[in-house]
């Protein structure tokens, strides 16, 4: 595809449910991140893959967060037990490599309201 | 650690006039400096960035920014502002070494025709 690709745009779902948020990167990025972005703020750090594995999940806010990425591509966020305080737009990007000295491309986001 | 901060949350100009969104950084070490615009309903864009060299780095859609290392700034500049530069700023950086980026809060830029 031509950019990342998020999907789906908007999630609503009932508090204590299990949602899934997917990532479809630009092909051939190696570099996979999570931001999370609340009304108002600038985007949150969440998770970062480089290839399969989570190099630096420290942005994770707790155990309930968890993300994949089987197969260095597509990454899927995964949150269970849903709260009213998950709901925000989140943010996939990617990048050739590190983010430090090479540009993020951003998705559209997919926008997750917790009712 | 690396932070960043942006003072304002709005900045109005008039169309045509110059702009500046400010951001200014803490760094350990040698900083690398970014900034991203969020236009509405669209994805945040990459615009420039500093990792060394000269202090006046150009970037896309006609803006540049300036790095001033000893007022510890970064702000990003604009001699002529369009309507449809009106959007949301971030300005980036890692947190340390090759770490992923911290944002600001952003900065809200309207231009009024």
């Amino acid at each position: 595809g031509a950019g990342v690709s998020q999907t789906p745009s908007n999630k609503v779902t009932e508090k204590g449910k299990y949602v899934e948020l997917r990532c479809d990167p630009i092909s051939g990025h190696t570099a996979l991140y999570w931001y999370r972005q609340s009304l108002g703020q600038g985007p949150e750090f969440l998770i970062y893959f480089q290839g399969t594995g989570a190099a630096d999940d420290s942005g994770l806010p707790n155990d309930r967060f968890f993300a994949v990425r089987p197969e260095g591509s597509v990454s899927t966020l995964k949150i269970q037990r849903t709260e009213r305080g998950d709901s925000a737009v989140y943010l996939c990007a990617s990048s050739f490599g590190p983010a430090t000295n090479e540009k993020l491309f951003f998705g559209s986001g997919t926008q997750l309201s917790v009712l | 650690a690396q932070s960043v901060a942006q003072p304002e949350d709005q900045v109005n100009v008039a169309e045509g006039n110059p702009l500046t969104v400010k951001c200014t950084y803490s760094v350990s070490g040698n900083p690398y400096l970014f900034w991203y615009v969020q236009y509405p309903n669209r994805g945040l864009q990459f615009l420039l960035k500093y990792i060394t060299g000269d202090n006046l780095v150009k970037g896309s859609y006609g803006f540049e920014a300036e790095f001033n290392k000893s007022q510890t700034s970064f702000h990003l500049k604009k001699p002529s502002a369009l309507v449809s530069d009106s959007a949301l700023y971030f300005c980036a950086a890692p947190i340390s070494g090759n770490t992923p980026l911290v944002f600001g809060k952003g900065t809200r830029l309207s231009v009024i025709a």
